[in-house]
């Protein structure tokens, strides 16, 4: 079973930039989340999809964060513009179903200078 | 909500000793605790999970205990290896199945 793919694994911006992470989900599954993982910290849930629609994004600072799923598989999440303080792993996680069976991608760095 | 924590940041181990990594949780109705492995460069790996109607569940090398009465569970890794030298996360879910990371715990195993 191939995993979650997430691509760039890095990505140096400046700030006020914009930058965009793509992930790709086991195949099937229906429920996709992004995480922030902020150096020495654990990850913090930013939003969760199910299919194509989004089930919570609370945690996500939508002035400046966007994410979309179209046709409920790949996902984009987009920062513009980027400040300091975002810098981090941005980590892609899917599921079967609603189910607590994450299966998390390696990440993408963001370093924002 | 719930909020999990680990107690001790960093853990030295020598290699083929036990380790012991432990995690408080607040929320008391908290029915689903799991713990993650993150090496360098990767995402958290699943490594085991328990149901609060269970005290201890076992796997392979590891097994995890929970003490209900004070909101507490601990993840055993036994005879140590240099391969389990990684950040542990413990992790609960809150409503509609997101799961909330503790601060991580990272372990170094001495040859």
């Amino acid at each position: 079973e191939a995993g979650v793919a997430q691509s760039p694994r890095y990505k140096i911006i400046e700030k006020r930039q914009s930058v965009a992470f793509w992930c790709n989900p086991i195949s099937g599954h229906a429920t996709l989340y992004w995480y922030q993982q902020i150096l020495g910290q654990g990850p913090k849930l930013l939003i969760q999809f199910q299919n194509n629609g989004v089930v919570d994004d609370s945690q996500l600072p939508k002035d400046r964060f966007s994410a979309e799923r179209l046709k409920g598989v790949d996902s984009t999440l987009k920062i513009q513009p980027a400040k300091l303080e975002d810098s981090a792993v941005y980590l892609c996680a899917s599921s079967l179903d609603s189910t607590y069976g994450y299966t998390f991608g390696s990440g993408t760095r963001l370093t924002v200078v | 909500g719930e909020s999990v924590g680990l107690h001790l940041p960093t853990l030295s181990v020598q290699e083929g000793d036990n380790s012991i990594i432990n995690c408080a949780y607040s929320n008391s109705a908290s029915d689903y605790f799991i713990w993650y492995k993150q090496e360098s460069g990767k995402g958290p790996q699943f490594i085991i999970d328990i149901r609060s109607n269970m005290d201890k569940r076992q796997g392979q090398r590891v097994t995890v205990l929970l003490n209900k009465t004070v909101k507490h569970l601990s993840l055993q890794i036994a005879a140590t290896q240099p391969g389990d030298s990684a950040v542990y996360f413990c992790a609960a879910p809150t409503a509609g199945n997101m799961l909330t990371f503790g601060g991580g715990t990272r372990l170094m195993v001495k040859p």
